[in-house]
Parts: structure tokens; C-alpha cells; sequence
């Protein structure tokens, strides 16, 4: 069964302070792993996917890489508007639904 | 263009109850998900939709069911509703050919039960 388990549940931080978001994964074959964020009350929204080990892709003050276990989503410099909960998900080779992480809960303070 | 869209936006149903909660998929899409986000836990998969037919289902209850229509919007119906049912409820559309990839979520219904 996979499992993806995400760390640390909350993280507080200061405007400018950077951070890294753990999160790990167990699948049988990896298809794609995937970062949202949620805002309270709304939908996930789509931030990154990446496909294989090694991979990297970047989005204003967010990066996002991956390896084999686990993958860690990079924040530089964060604002106030970049709180929210970062959520992780991946695709196994066998499935099309995605499993969810619960979640890091990303407090900026100004 | 427009996103996944879902209504309503909010519900509250007594135990005993049963609750409709529809869905429109990004244009081009044929694929939908449904997700169930109860407060404080992460989404849990319900039900997958692709072409019409339901494909695959999570762990719940037959109590809980849907369908697509011929246009590949969705329904998703919890019969006999429970407390522990409360949650908001996300629907998400991909490209069927792809059969990976991103899935794109609406806003959710949030559903309470009383």
C-alpha cells in the first residue's frame, strides 16, 4: 500500500527565513510525485510534478526536488502569502488516484 | 477558461439523510475524482470516473456512490449519512489520455451532518 507521510505537521516561520518541507514515500513504482498547496477552506491547488530522481523544478520562491525515498520542497524567502499547507502526493505505476500526505502547515510571519 | 466547478458549496443533512454533490470538469477532461478532506486529516480517495464508468473506489462504504453523465460532469451521493461524514468533499478532473499527471481540484463542498 503506498504510504507518504509528510514533515514537520506545522512550521513557523519569519518573513525572509528559509525552509525546507520533508516528504516521504513508499510506492511500488513511482509514476509521478506531486506538491499542492491548500488554502483553508479551498481546493488544492497544483504547484509542481516531477517524475524521476534527480528531477527539479522551480517556481518563485519555491523548488522542489526528489529522490529515491523522499522528496523536500524548498521555500527562500518567504512571505506572508506563502502561508498555507503544502500538500504531497504521489501516483503509483498501478493506479490512477493519487495518495495524499497530510500535510505541512506553513505559518510566515511578517 | 474555467476550472472544475462544484456545488454546493456548502451542505448540512441530519443522520439518516442522504446528500447530492455535483461536479463539472475542466472542458477536455473526462476523468473525475472524488476526495474526501475530513478537518485535520488529509484527502482520502472516494471514487474515480473516466468515460462514464466508475474505475476504481477507495476505501468507503457502498453507502457512498456516483456517476458521470455523457457530458463527464459527476455526482457523488453518501446515503445514510453519519456523523464521521462531515468533510469537505473535492472533486478533481485530468486528461484522460494522459492517465497521469495532475489532478485539477474545484473548490470542494463542505457537507455537514447533524
Amino acid at each position: 500500500e503506498d504510504q507518504v507521510t509528510q514533515s514537520p505537521e506545522a512550521l513557523r516561520l519569519q518573513e525572509g527565513e528559509s525552509s525546507s518541507l520533508n516528504c516521504s514515500y513508499t510506492v511500488s513504482g513511482l509514476r509521478g510525485l506531486f506538491w499542492y498547496r491548500q488554502d483553508p477552506g479551498k481546493g488544492p491547488e497544483f504547484l509542481f510534478t516531477l517524475y524521476s530522481a534527480g528531477e527539479e523544478k522551480e517556481k518563485e520562491r519555491l523548488k522542489a526536488t526528489l529522490t529515491k525515498k523522499e522528496s523536500f520542497l524548498h521555500i527562500t524567502a518567504p512571505k506572508p502569502e506563502d502561508s498555507a499547507t503544502y500538500l504531497c502526493a504521489v501516483q503509483d505505476t498501478g493506479r490512477r488516484a493519487l495518495t495524499f500526505g497530510s500535510g505541512t502547515r506553513l505559518q510566515v510571519q511578517p | 477558461e474555467a476550472g472544475v466547478t462544484q456545488s454546493p458549496t456548502h451542505l448540512i443533512k441530519t443522520r439518516g439523510q442522504q446528500a447530492t454533490l455535483r461536479c463539472s470538469p475542466i472542458s477536455g477532461h473526462t476523468s473525475v475524482y472524488w476526495y474526501q478532506q475530513a478537518l485535520g486529516l488529509g484527502l482520502q480517495f472516494l471514487l474515480w470516473y473516466d468515460e462514464g464508468e466508475e474505475r476504481n473506489r477507495g476505501n468507503f462504504p457502498p453507502r457512498f456512490s456516483g456517476r458521470q453523465f455523457p457530458n463527464y460532469s459527476s455526482e457523488l451521493n453518501v446515503n445514510a449519512l453519519e456523523l464521521e461524514d462531515s468533510a469537505l468533499y473535492l472533486c478533481a478532473s485530468r486528461l484522460t489520455i494522459a492517465n497521469t499527471g495532475e489532478l485539477f481540484f474545484g473548490e470542494g463542498s463542505r457537507l455537514t451532518v447533524l
